[in-house]
């Protein structure tokens, strides 16, 4: 059974820093992975997808990358605004469209 | 584009009622999900529906839940008998399938938040 793991559950930065989160999986055999991002209150908002052939994709300020053989991949998000504050979350699918969510990163940024 | 739309936002009923939550993917998906959020477990897929037919409902908590997808332009997630445990948001999302293609970018509706008193 898919296992995807957020590291860390929260984040505090000042203004201005680049940061980056993380996602773990337990099972490599994964036809994609993708990144959204969630609103107090509201509905998920799909940031980047990063298909199983891939090792990265951009969007703006954030780059996410994917290692399938060490089952990780990273968000950064460079130059971070006030703006940036949300959970994110990762999520896998590992087959019939079916998506594992982590658990989330809160990601507050501080002006 | 509208976007996936859900009804109502809010629910607020008493155990032992039923609940039925709406949703209108995106014109033109033919992939439909409906999934669960809640503080302790995160989010879970419940069902989805290709081409209007279920195609996994193994996170279907239990009978008291069911999904229907009379036409490709209408979802209903249902509880009967609902229970306080059920409170949680319950999201919709759609996408489109292609046919020898992997994974197909899913688009979530804004939520519709079940309280059970």
């Amino acid at each position: 059974k898919q296992e995807v793991t957020q590291i860390p559950a929260a984040l505090s930065v000042p203004e201005g820093e680049n940061l980056v989160l993380n996602c773990s999986f337990t099972d490599s055999a994964i036809y994609n992975l993708q990144w959204f991002r969630q609103d107090p209150g509201k509905g998920l908002t799909s940031l980047l997808l990063i298909q199983s052939s891939q090792r990265e994709q951009t969007s703006g300020r954030l780059n996410a990358s994917l290692d399938k053989s060490s089952g990780r991949s990273t968000l950064y998000i460079a130059a971070s605004q006030p703006g940036d504050s949300a959970t994110y979350l990762c999520a896998i699918v590992g087959g019939a469209q079916k998506l594992v969510f982590g658990q989330g990163t809160r990601l507050t940024i501080n002006p | 584009d509208a976007g996936v739309i859900q009804s109502p936002r809010h629910e607020v009923t008493e155990m032992g009622q039923e609940v039925t939550l709406r949703c209108k993917p995106i014109s033109g998906h033919n992939s439909l999900f409906w999934y669960r959020q809640t503080m302790m477990r995160g989010l879970e897929l419940l069902i989805y529906f290709n081409n209007n037919v279920p195609i996994d409902d193994s996170g279907m908590p239990e009978d008291r839940f069911s999904a229907k997808m009379p036409n490709a332009s209408f979802s209903t997630l249902k509880i009967q008998p609902s229970e306080p445990r059920d409170s949680a948001v319950y999201f919709c999302a759609s996408s489109l399938a292609l046919v020898g293609q992997g994974h197909y970018e899913q688009y979530f509706g804004p939520g519709t938040r079940l309280t059970v008193t």
